[in-house]
């Protein structure tokens, strides 16, 4: 079954921190992976996607198919980032429709 | 970018009365649109495919007569919950893509209440 896990509900650390949060995958074909962000009060809106393979805001995610995992990385955290962040997965199966996780909270401390 | 609009935000109602939320792609044409549902602190889950001119196809598990969707124009789909209950009450997101293989783009959602 297609499935997207995210195992952190919460992650919290320092400004200037690195952070990973964590995406796993179950996809019986070839996977199509994206990131969304929802800020606090604002849209779900996308942040990056995996066959982009560019960095925004300086985050990066690399999709990994031997481990199925996407997982978003940042070196240095800052306050601006803190906010609900969630992996999805796209299904080919028709009609471009999404699968997501159930998002991690990136909290950042000063 | 394109832009979605979703309309009310918010809504406050009785139970047993019906909902219609409104879902508008404001800078293009959209002929497909999806339908989400979120429960405090969990994820989206999809309910339904809004199909310009067709039918929607709904999710395993969610009652087609209870969540009426109307996708009459490339613009415009319409989620309405029939005789709401306060079980209903959650937030309701809708997105839309400029194309097959495009990203979503996403709405504000409007926060549904049923006393």
């Amino acid at each position: 079954a297609q499935r997207v896990t995210q195992p952190e509900k919460l992650l919290s650390v320092f400004k200037g921190a690195p952070v990973e949060l964590k995406c796993n995958y179950s996809y019986s074909g070839s996977p199509e992976l994206f990131w969304y962000v929802q800020y606090s009060r604002q849209r779900l809106q996308l942040l990056l996607r995996h066959i982009s393979r560019e960095s925004i805001k300086g985050f990066t995610a690399d999709l990994n198919k031997g481990e199925t995992s996407f997982h978003l990385k940042k070196p240095f955290a800052q306050e601006e980032d803190s906010a609900m962040y969630y992996c999805a997965l796209r299904d080919s199966g028709g009609y471009n429709k999404l699968i997501f996780g159930a998002g991690t909270r990136l909290a950042v401390h000063p | 970018g394109a832009v979605v609009s979703q309309h009310p935000s918010r809504v406050i109602c009785k139970s047993g009365t019906s909902v219609k939320i409104e879902c508008r792609s404001l800078d293009f044409q959209a002929t497909t649109m999806f339908w989400y549902r979120q429960f405090p602190k969990q994820s989206l889950m999809l309910m339904a495919t809004s199909n310009e001119g067709s039918k929607a196809t709904y999710e395993q598990g969610v009652e087609k007569d209870k969540f009426l969707i109307n996708h009459a124009s490339l613009t415009l789909s319409t989620l309405t919950v029939t005789s709401a209950h306060p079980e209903d009450s959650s937030f309701y997101i809708c997105s839309a893509g400029v194309g097959e293989y495009q990203p979503q783009h996403f709405g504000d959602g409007t926060r549904l209440s049923i006393l």
